[in-house]
């Protein structure tokens, strides 16, 4: 089955500690993004990338760092930096290469997300 | 500067009733809309698309309607089922952006059986 996994699905960490935040998809996909949920609050992007070792910063990408070694794995690292990192966290994939035409490019497909608390 | 509005942070309709969630759009330069779907604790899944090359798309009970001079879209559900009970969000893109999307706060669907 194809799809798109996050790990852990439930994640504690101690004010202070940096913590990373695993992504992975087998759908061939070039683009992955990383958004967090607040409540009330519609996605935020924090971070984007559209091809391997090449990434953008989103909206809200302050205290957050990400890697794309890989063209299967996107993983966030959430840092001591991030002033409110208690979030529920999704990562997402999509076709979609810079410059093409919209449609079925723009289609993004989620993964299951990973709930951080800070304690 | 919110891009992608969704005014309304929930609404509550009847069973077997037509649900209509609204949403609207500044960026003039958006030319692909989606809606998504969420369920608590899970990521969204993909409902629904337009184009801005077209004003309706209908996908059995789920017809999206695209007003570009008004920069509206909505998004109705008919019959509403109490499993389409949800948090629905509106995205929007445009040609050449990178393929980002800018989602919007999203609504609350409450249906009663």
């Amino acid at each position: 089955d194809g799809g798109i996994t996050q790990s852990p699905k439930y994640l504690f960490r101690k004010e202070g500690q940096n913590v990373t935040l695993s992504c992975e998809q087998n759908l061939n996909h070039d683009a992955m993004y990383w958004y967090r949920q607040d409540p009330g609050q519609g996605l935020r992007l924090i971070y984007y990338s559209q091809i391997v070792n090449d990434f953008q910063k989103g909206d809200i990408a302050e205290g957050y760092s990400v890697s794309r070694e890989k063209k299967e794995s996107f993983p966030l690292t959430v840092t001591s930096a991030q002033k409110n990192p208690t979030a529920f966290y999704l990562c997402a994939s999509s076709i979609g290469l810079a410059g093409l035409a919209g449609g079925l490019w723009n289609e993004q497909f989620f993964g299951p997300g990973t709930r951080l608390t800070v304690l | 500067d919110q891009q992608v509005k969704q005014n309304s942070p929930s609404l509550s309709v009847q069973e077997g009733r037509i649900s209509i969630l609204n949403c609207d759009y500044t960026n003039s330069m958006f030319d692909y809309f989606l809606w998504y779907k969420k369920y608590p604790a899970e990521g969204p899944t993909f409902l629904i698309s337009i184009s801005s090359i077209k004003d309706k798309n209908e996908d059995g009970r789920f017809t999206v309607f695209l007003n570009k001079s008004a920069k509206h879209l909505s998004l109705h559900i008919v019959p509403s089922q109490p499993g389409d009970s949800a948090v629905y969000f509106c995205a929007a893109s445009a040609t050449g952006a990178n393929s980002k999307l800018t989602f919007g706060k999203g609504i609350t669907l409450s249906v009663r059986p």
